[in-house]
């Protein structure tokens, strides 16, 4: 079945500019999580929606970022007037039940570079 | 609080090796566990899990991890490598709220 998908996969922006990134998790899958790769770094946690509520957003980096899953499916993760520490990959993934033994599925992520 | 460390950022080992990539996790409850592969310009793939039931977990691609509470360690092994396994690996802990939180990743090179 089809997995989690991201688009786009690569995104050059200039500093100040603002960018969108979008994930389409696994169809039903109730949670889905946003995470923030540095280049040679672990994914760090950003933010996490049950179904269309935001429930955790503690490691958004500033108020820049903003993350929204309006119907509780296609998720948006927007960074405005984007800085040059942006630049990372950007990681989507769900699951199917909001259970802590649950399996979360990675999207191939957004390369965002800003120049 | 949770954490993960991961030790040695790149493993090198012959093809036919045993691969051994270590994981130590601090948690102030039972930890959920889990052990992530990441290919070049992909995402990441679980290899296997750990939920507190038995004790060694197998995964998949011949992969498989122990926890050892008293060690606090999850290490995940291969008996013997394939240059397909060549790709940089995660282990990470279950924190509160369901979010992963990682350690820094052990690259893993195969030399034929």
């Amino acid at each position: 079945g089809a997995g989690v998908s991201q688009s786009p996969r690569y995104k050059v922006a200039k500093r100040g500019q603002d960018v969108a990134l979008r994930c389409d998790p696994i169809s039903g899958h109730v949670s889905l999580f946003w995470y923030q790769q540095a280049l040679g770094q672990g994914p760090e946690f950003l933010t996490y929606f049950q179904n269309e509520a935001q429930l955790d957003k503690s490691g958004l980096p500033s108020d820049r970022f903003f993350a929204e899953r309006p119907e509780g499916s296609v998720s948006t993760l927007k960074i405005q007037r984007t800085q040059q520490e942006d630049s990372a990959v950007y990681l989507c993934a769900s699951s199917s039940r909001d259970r802590a033994e649950e399996t979360q599925y990675f999207g191939p992520g957004t390369r965002l570079l800003v120049l | 609080a949770q954490s993960v460390t991961q030790l040695g950022s790149h493993v090198s080992v012959s093809e036919g090796a045993l691969v051994l990539l270590r994981c130590n996790y601090s948690s102030s409850v039972p930890p959920y566990l889990f052990w992530y592969v990441q290919y070049p310009n992909q995402g990441l793939q679980l290899l296997l899990k750990y939920t507190s039931a038995a004790t060694l977990v197998k995964g998949i691609n011949g992969f498989e991890a122990e926890f050892k509470k008293s060690e606090t360690s999850f290490h995940l092994t291969k008996p013997s490598a394939h240059m397909s396994d060549a790709a940089e690996y995660f282990c990470a802990v279950r924190k509160y709220g369901n979010k992963l939180v990682f350690g820094a990743g052990t690259i893993l090179r195969v030399k034929s």
